[in-house]
């Protein structure tokens, strides 16, 4: 199984900051990756798909890069309704697999 | 816009079959242009991929649970299905059925979600 580590797992960050998120792959994935958002009782909501695809509907403040093993999801300017858990996820092979989360809290 | 929705038992007993059922609306389970996911999430923890299917029948599964999963399509209800069997507690999760979206090159990823559905293994 492709093995995927996210950093850090939990982060406090405050209105306005930028924030950061790494996913690192442990085998190359090309650019199969995607990130989502979940909230507390709600199901993930994809942000970004194929490393650095914008998801219809979801704010430019969001974006991806990287490729082969080492990814980044960013986020320009936090705002209130972004205090969420981040996951990323490989669909390069079979199983596809999660990385672990990403908390992100109010500072 | 696209819904799905998940139904079934919040009970199950250690050694049976869990079984669910995602209903869709907003598209059809006969598409050629996406598959068909589940998807499971154990009380606070990570999410962990089940299976997909997709319009042809074909499947995919995880290996860890593919000695005891089947994934399967109704396509006159426009419904895709779950059946777990052997269940102990280590099965116990909010279980999600998504649509998997194919961005251009076969990017694959989930674009809709279900609500999700606690399904507690117990007796």
């Amino acid at each position: 199984d492709i093995q995927m580590t996210q950093s850090p797992s939990s982060l406090s960050a405050s209105v306005g900051d930028r924030v950061t998120i790494t996913c690192r792959a442990s085998q190359s994935i090309s650019t199969y990756l995607n990130w989502y958002q979940q909230k507390p009782g709600k199901a993930p909501k994809v942000l970004i798909y194929a490393a650095s695809s914008l998801q219809s509907g979801v704010p430019s403040r969001f974006s991806g890069s990287g490729s082969v093993t080492d990814f980044t999801l960013s986020i320009s300017s936090l705002q209130p309704e972004d205090f969420a858990t981040y996951y990323c996820q490989q669909s390069y092979g079979i199983p596809w697999t999660f990385g672990q989360g990403t908390k992100v809290e109010i500072k | 816009q696209v819904q799905l929705q998940e139904s079934g038992p919040g009970l199950v007993k250690p050694s049976e079959t869990l079984s669910l059922t995602c209903t869709v609306s907003g598209g059809s389970v006969s598409s050629s242009s996406h598959y068909w996911s589940w998807i499971r999430q154990p009380p606070g923890k990570g999410l962990e991929w089940i299976a997909y299917i997709y319009y042809s029948g074909g499947t995919k599964y995880n290996p860890s649970l593919e000695s005891r999963v089947t994934i399967s399509l109704d396509t006159s209800k426009n419904q895709f299905s779950l059946k777990l069997t052997s269940v102990t507690a280590a099965d116990t999760a909010v279980y999600y059925c998504a649509r998997v979206g194919l961005g251009g090159s076969y990017y694959e990823h989930f674009d809709y979600w279900g609500q999700g559905t606690l399904v507690s293994v117990s007796s």
